[in-house]
């Protein structure tokens, strides 16, 4: 089945708007995709979660385009303790097969 | 809030030990996860459950069993530990959406096991 694809590491500065993607080409056709964060020694917590166009909440927004194969998570003017790794979660399907993946984490480092 | 609790957080085991890894959750929820983590691996699940006594394999099961007698808690046994599985271990729940729907998942605060 295939993989979930995220980069590994960004950086960016306070106060700067961050983009992070991740392509999942055989995503489960009804199937949501959600996107977690997390710090050192703490587990992964819920962020938000889309099924398609666009999802806001209080802390990020999630752009899904038409065909699904990517999803972006957006952090609108990120401060110092939105420094984590940030994974996404889709259910990816091969034929009758159904996979839970969990994307590889992109480790956001915030500077100053 | 929900609320996952795993019963080490750190944990040093000898190879060939049996480990019992803990996890209880108390929001009622039918589903728990087992997964572990490992640097530049990501999150791979090992086994699930979405009901008392049921257990599906994930992706990563070798090596590993669970037990769910209740529906609050959920066991991952290392029957005979080995050094690859020293590793993060992570312990989540769901609510009852089913595998299907990926629904939202809280996750415990993650147990280190060392095997030496």
């Amino acid at each position: 089945l295939a993989k979930t694809t995220q980069p590994i590491s960004m950086d960016s500065y306070e106060g700067q708007e961050v983009n992070i993607t991740c392509s999942h080409n055989n995503i489960a056709t009804n199937d949501y995709i959600t996107w977690y964060q997390q710090f050192p020694s703490q587990g992964p917590r819920f962020i938000i979660q889309g099924y398609k166009t666009k999802v806001t909440n209080e802390v990020a927004s999630l752009f899904i385009p038409a065909d699904r194969k990517s999803s972006t998570l957006s952090l609108p003017r990120v401060s110092l303790s939105d420094t984590a790794v940030y994974y996404c979660l889709v259910v990816i399907s091969s034929g009758s097969a159904r996979q839970l993946t969990f994307g590889s984490g992109t480790q956001l480092t915030v500077l100053p | 809030d929900v609320k996952v609790t795993q019963s080490s957080r750190y944990l040093v085991k000898r190879t060939g030990e049996k480990v019992f890894l803990e996890c209880v959750q108390d929001m009622d929820h039918e589903n728990m996860f087992w997964y572990r983590q490992d640097p530049g691996l990501g999150l791979r699940l090992i086994y699930f459950s979405y009901d008392v006594k049921m257990k599906e394999k994930g992706d990563i099961p070798e090596g590993y069993s669970v037990s769910r007698e209740k529906k609050e808690r959920f066991s991952l046994i290392l029957e005979s530990a080995s050094t690859n599985q020293t590793s993060m271990y992570l312990c989540a729940s769901s609510t009852p959406l089913g595998l299907e729907d990926t629904d939202t998942q809280y996750f415990g605060p993650g147990t280190r096991l060392t095997v030496l």
